[in-house]
């Protein structure tokens, strides 16, 4: 079993929708979760980050995590053919390092 | 945000050879990443490289294989040798927020294939 589980999609929807993306962890050590996009052909960005428990917005993105369930997602309002690529969680202890999902692809069709 | 390239941004090579790659970044860092992205699959740590110290690597890769140069503060090489079809994939470094450990910044990787 991988620590952290991610589906690669593709996931398609239409442009306005609502978009739900998630991550599966098994190591209770993680306090620090990520979200990173990647467009084609280009590295990862940080677009969102969370340490422990709760939800964090900023903008049209509403990151989630719960600890208890070892279940985080990414929430995207009002989604634009602009935020189709790839999005991938990251998850950490204290020591930093960075364990990575395999990424989900979002396409939004105009 | 530190700014980051690389060299070459794709490249093609035979079996048996070896290819280096470049990694520059605009501004001084202490901690540098490798990673090793291949189609559908997560980010694989390769290595970390300090500068002024060898390298550290992860399970499953060495230094004979990926030797890794870090001669200064803002400049590191990643050298893929005896390249087999198994190592085509997209190499990326990174470069860590030194205020948040877990926030790193990405080049925008290395392309290769090997035929």
């Amino acid at each position: 079993q991988k620590e952290v589980e991610q589906d690669p999609g593709p996931l398609s929807v239409p442009e306005g929708a609502i978009v739900s993306l998630n991550c599966t962890y098994s190591n209770s050590a993680f306090q620090y979760f990520m979200w990173y996009r990647q467009y084609s052909r280009k590295g990862p960005e940080l677009l969102m980050y969370t340490y422990s428990s709760g939800n964090k917005e900023d903008g049209r993105f509403t990151a989630q995590v719960d600890k208890s369930s070892k279940y985080i997602s990414l929430f995207i309002r009002d989604s634009q053919p602009s935020d189709s690529a790839t999005y991938l969680c990251a998850m950490s202890d204290s020591n930093y390092q960075l364990i990575w999902g395999a990424g989900t692809k979002l396409i939004i069709k105009p | 945000s530190a700014v980051i390239s690389q060299k070459p941004s794709r490249d093609i090579c035979q079996r048996g050879t070896s290819l280096t790659i470049q990694c520059q970044v605009d501004s001084q860092v202490t901690m540098m990443f490798w990673y090793r992205q291949q189609p559908g699959q997560s980010l694989t740590l390769i290595a970390t490289a300090n500068q002024g110290s060898e390298a550290t690597y992860e399970s499953g890769f060495v230094i004979d294989k990926f030797p890794i140069s870090r001669p200064n503060l803002t400049f590191s090489t990643l050298t893929v040798s005896n390249m087999s079809p198994e190592d085509s994939s997209i190499y990326l470094c990174s470069v860590e927020d030194g205020a948040r450990a877990y926030e790193q910044y990405f080049g925008p990787g290395t392309r290769l294939t090997v035929t």
